[in-house]
């Protein structure tokens, strides 16, 4: 595809279910990364996906949150027990370099409620 | 506390004027990027300036790195309705520069 896609761009679900949302990278980019942004706030780094290196999962707010990158392209963050404090729009950016010299390109966001 | 923070929060401008918006920044930094969101959806980078730059220029827009002061400046010139938006820096630390790390934006709206 021409960009980045993440897949549901909507989701409603209730306290204390799971969601899976989706984010496929451009092809070819190496580097993926999850953020999250709260209603008029700054984004907040949740993870980074490097080739086959071990993931940097230090933004993670906690061990419901958890991510995984299948063959190396597409990329599912996974929400355990939502609360209503995950609500927020959940952001996959790509990049095609090691290192953040060059942009990354980001989707349309998830914006994920839970009531 | 965040790395990059941006003044001001929010600015509303007549269309035609400048808009200068500023972003400073507590560590040593290997790059600084500019993105543009619209309606709280993806961003769209804008520009990337490297610490040992001082200027950049693309189009209308003007970004200044100092890095003694930790500070960067986007600057956009002769302003249009389309530029409202919401304008983010971020920084790529020198050590762990493969992920960035953004302020909170400025808010900015442009006028007709």
């Amino acid at each position: 595809g021409a960009g980045v896609s993440q897949s549901p761009s909507n989701k409603v679900t209730e306290k204390g279910k799971d969601v899976e949302l989706r984010c496929d990278p451009i092809s070819g980019h190496t580097a993926l990364y999850w953020y999250r942004q709260s209603l008029g706030q700054g984004l907040e780094f949740l993870i980074y996906f490097q080739g086959n290196s071990a993931p940097d999962k230090s933004g993670l707010p906690s061990d419901r949150f958890s991510a995984e990158r299948t063959g190396g392209s597409v990329s599912t963050l996974t929400i355990q027990r939502t609360q209503q404090e995950d609500s927020a729009v959940y952001l996959c950016a790509s990049s095609g370099r090691v290192v953040a010299y060059n942009e990354q390109f980001f989707g349309p966001g998830t914006r994920l409620t839970v009531l | 506390s965040q790395q990059g923070e941006e003044d001001p929060q929010a600015l509303s401008i007549q269309e035609g004027e400048n808009a200068t918006m500023n972003c400073s920044y507590k560590t040593s930094i290997n790059n600084l990027q500019w993105y543009r969101q619209n309606s709280g959806r993806g961003l769209v980078h804008l520009i990337l300036i490297r610490s040992n730059e001082r200027e950049k220029h693309s189009g209308r827009l003007r970004v200044t790195l100092d890095t003694s002061k930790k500070s960067s400046s986007l600057l956009i010139t002769a302003s249009r309705a389309a530029d409202t938006a919401s304008y983010f820096c971020a920084t790529a630390l020198i050590q762990g520069a493969q992920k960035l790390v953004f302020g909170q934006g400025t808010r900015l709206t442009i006028n007709p």
